[in-house]
């Protein structure tokens, strides 16, 4: 089955510790996206990525990094400089041509920072 | 102003009814527009999308776009209790398949 598996379901961490969220996709698709949401508020694009080897930062890009080695892989890391990174986190991907193209999200990592 | 606006809602509408869920978006350039549903702690998965003026149909779903007004509705006919959900309302804005979401309106069907 084509899907986009984001791992884990659930993260905890310690305040002041870095934590990469997994994100894998075997649809062949070129973008992938990471947003962020919190409770009552939309989806907001941290970082997408059209091609391996390249990323854009989103609207909400600061305090967090990503990488896109593979075209199945789109990994986010968190770090300490993120300054309330509590948050339902999504991954997802598109086919890169077309104005009509919409994203297909993954399951989301729910991440608690104490 | 945000770039996409929904009413939080709640809606609620009893079993078999219509449901209408309103959108408005700032940009006029916007080309593409797309409903997702969201369940509670689950993923946005896409029910609907739409590019042109007009209605568009699917089952008991009906997208509704106006440009100029820069507004678009996505209508549930006979609304079952399964549909109760956050609808969230996506616009193509700016750069590259950037989606901008709007905050979502959370849909109550009651029996």
């Amino acid at each position: 089955d084509g899907g986009i598996t984001q791992s884990p379901k659930y993260l905890f961490r310690k305040e002041g510790q870095n934590v990469t969220l997994s994100c894998e996709q075997n649809l062949n698709h070129d973008a992938m996206y990471w947003y962020r949401q919190d409770p009552g508020q939309g989806l907001r694009l941290i970082y997408y990525s059209q091609i391996v080897n390249d990323f854009q930062k989103g609207d909400i890009a600061e305090g967090y990094s990503v990488s896109r080695e593979k075209k199945e892989s789109f990994p986010l890391t968190v770090t300490s400089a993120q300054k309330n990174p509590t948050a339902f986190y999504l991954c997802a991907s598109s086919m890169s041509q077309g104005v009509d193209s919409p994203l297909h999200f993954g399951n989301g990592t729910r991440l608690t920072v104490t | 102003q945000k770039e996409v606006e929904q009413n939080s809602g709640p809606l609620s509408v009893p079993e078999g009814a219509i449901a209408s869920l309103n959108c408005t978006y700032s940009d006029r350039g916007s080309q593409s527009f797309f409903w997702y549903r969201q369940y509670s702690g689950k993923s946005p998965e896409l029910i609907m999308s739409i590019y042109s003026n007009g209605d568009k149909e699917d089952g008991r779903f009906t997208a509704q776009l106006n440009k100029a007004s820069q507004y678009v509705s996505l209508l549930i006919r006979d609304s079952q209790p399964s549909d109760s959900a956050t609808y969230l309302c996506a616009v193509k804005s700016g750069g590259y398949n950037k989606l901008i979401f709007g905050a979502g309106t959370r849909l109550a069907v009651h029996p």
